[in-house]
């Protein structure tokens, strides 16, 4: 098993720039999640999905949009990136209902200029 | 909403002393969790604690839920320099049991 995967692991944008943020995971698990981490903020949930079809707001949900269409992806879109979004981000998948432990994707680091 | 607080954000220690991080929450936890990060990389799951007053060891690691389930912390005996990394604590969302708040991390940093 591959785990949680994420593309790219790095990119650069120009402000205004819009990209995806790809995340997959082959354990069939119905909860997914994105985070970012800044510099002592920690991880600070952006989106959730409890299984197809269904995605919810995080704590810090504007300036990105999820969507998802099979139990394994749970791509993150920026619509139009914004110095502030200058971040790394973690795709999470686990098992749903009582917390599961979350896995982990590696990560894509992310720079807007 | 929920909070989940850490103590403290940054620790240096001299290989072989001990080390502690502290977890705070703001509500009472049904079970909270704790990761590890290693510098560059991504979090990885150590442990669940789920009842009351449960302590928990891993080879050097102890691991504490407070009796009221509101803190939480995480002990290391004797440091190595595989030590060094981020600890963070995690405790469910209220409202949805998978959801996960995350406290702010430990960054610790072992001098050999």
């Amino acid at each position: 098993n591959a785990g949680v995967t994420q593309t790219p692991k790095f990119q650069v944008l120009k402000t205004g720039q819009s990209m995806t943020l790809q995340c997959a995971q082959d354990m069939n698990h119905e909860y997914m999640s994105w985070y970012r981490q800044d510099p002592g903020m920690g991880l600070r949930l952006i989106h959730y999905s409890v299984g197809a079809g269904i995605t919810d707001q995080g704590e810090v949900p504007n300036g990105y949009n999820v969507s998802r269409s099979t139990t394994e992806d749970f791509p993150l879109r920026l619509l139009s990136a914004a110095p502030s979004q200058t971040s790394v981000y973690f795709c999470a998948s686990s098992r749903l209902g009582r917390p599961y432990e979350q896995y982990f994707g590696p990560g894509t680091r992310l720079t807007v200029t | 909403g929920q909070q989940v607080m850490q103590i403290p954000q940054y620790q240096h220690v001299q290989e072989g002393e001990d080390f502690t991080t502290y977890c705070n929450s703001s509500t009472t936890l049904s079970n909270i969790q704790w990761y590890k990060q290693r510098p560059g990389g991504h979090p990885v799951f150590l442990i669940q604690l789920v009842k009351s007053g449960e302590v928990k060891k891993q080879k050097r690691l102890t691991f504490q839920f407070g009796e009221a389930k509101k803190n939480s912390s995480l002990h290391i005996t004797a440091t190595q320099t595989t030590d060094v990394g981020t600890y963070f604590c995690a405790g469910p969302d209220e409202t949805s049991g998978s959801r996960l708040t995350f406290g702010e991390g430990t960054q610790l940093t072992v001098n050999p």
